[in-house]
């Protein structure tokens, strides 16, 4: 399967645990994004990157998450002290370069965090 | 900034009927994109059609067409002879085709039960 994985899928922990999680895109894309989607919410976006580059961060991208992508493959998404609130989908998507794609965003299947 | 607007939070059709989701949008820009995805239960997000606001023509993918407005800004989607594996949560989804950030916008979807 060459779609976008996500690691791990599920992650349950207790506040004020760190949490981190992987995206592995489509090999040939080189952006990549994040989003946050709550329950009855659509995706909201946190971040994305053009290769190993982070060009945007979301207001919603406290300074408890960081985000990486070292060698412009995959990336990592860290949570440190976890709260409550913390509690989504994370998604990962990849996409080509913008004028090959239009936008088109394709989506892994998400790591689900519930901080108890 | 730009908003996008979903007005049904749930429908539901029986088999075979056609059903129209609605979806308003607001934006300051004059080149963008459109997009209806999918997300089934429990899997990864789908692009279902997409639309490039230059066009004037309607896109249209098999039984999933759109009407789009651009002055009134709306962007519905019909799904004709609907089958019970369109049951899903669908999202609305803009996208800014010039420069600067792109990922998407969503709006925060409709759950369409397909009746059997």
């Amino acid at each position: 399967d060459t779609g976008v994985s996500q690691d791990p899928r599920h992650k349950i922990t207790k506040r004020g645990q760190n949490v981190t999680f992987r995206c592995d895109p489509i090999s040939e894309h080189n952006r990549l994004y994040w989003y946050r989607q709550t329950l009855g919410q659509g995706p909201e976006f946190l971040t994305y990157f053009q290769n190993e580059a982070q060009l945007e961060k979301s207001r919603l991208l406290s300074d408890r998450f960081s985000a990486e992508r070292p060698k412009g493959s995959f990336s990592t998404l860290e949570i440190q002290r976890t709260e409550q609130g913390d509690s989504a989908m994370y998604l990962c998507a990849s996409s080509p370069s913008r004028q090959a794609a239009g936008g088109e965003l394709f989506f892994g299947e998400g790591s689900r965090l519930t901080v108890l | 900034a730009q908003t996008v607007t979903q007005s049904q939070p749930e429908m539901s059709v029986q088999e075979a009927e056609t059903v129209t989701l609605s979806c308003t949008y607001d934006t300051s820009e004059n080149n963008y994109y459109l997009f209806w995805y999918k997300q089934p239960p429990s899997r990864q997000m789908i692009l279902v059609i997409r639309q490039e606001a230059y066009k004037q023509q309607n896109a249209t993918e098999n039984r999933f067409s759109v009407n789009f407005q651009k002055a009134a800004k709306s962007f519905s989607l019909k799904i004709s002879d609907s089958q019970l594996g369109d049951t899903a949560m669908y999202f609305c989804a803009f996208v800014y085709s010039g420069g600067g950030a792109d990922g998407l916008t969503f709006g925060k979807g409709t759950h369409l039960i397909i009746q059997p």
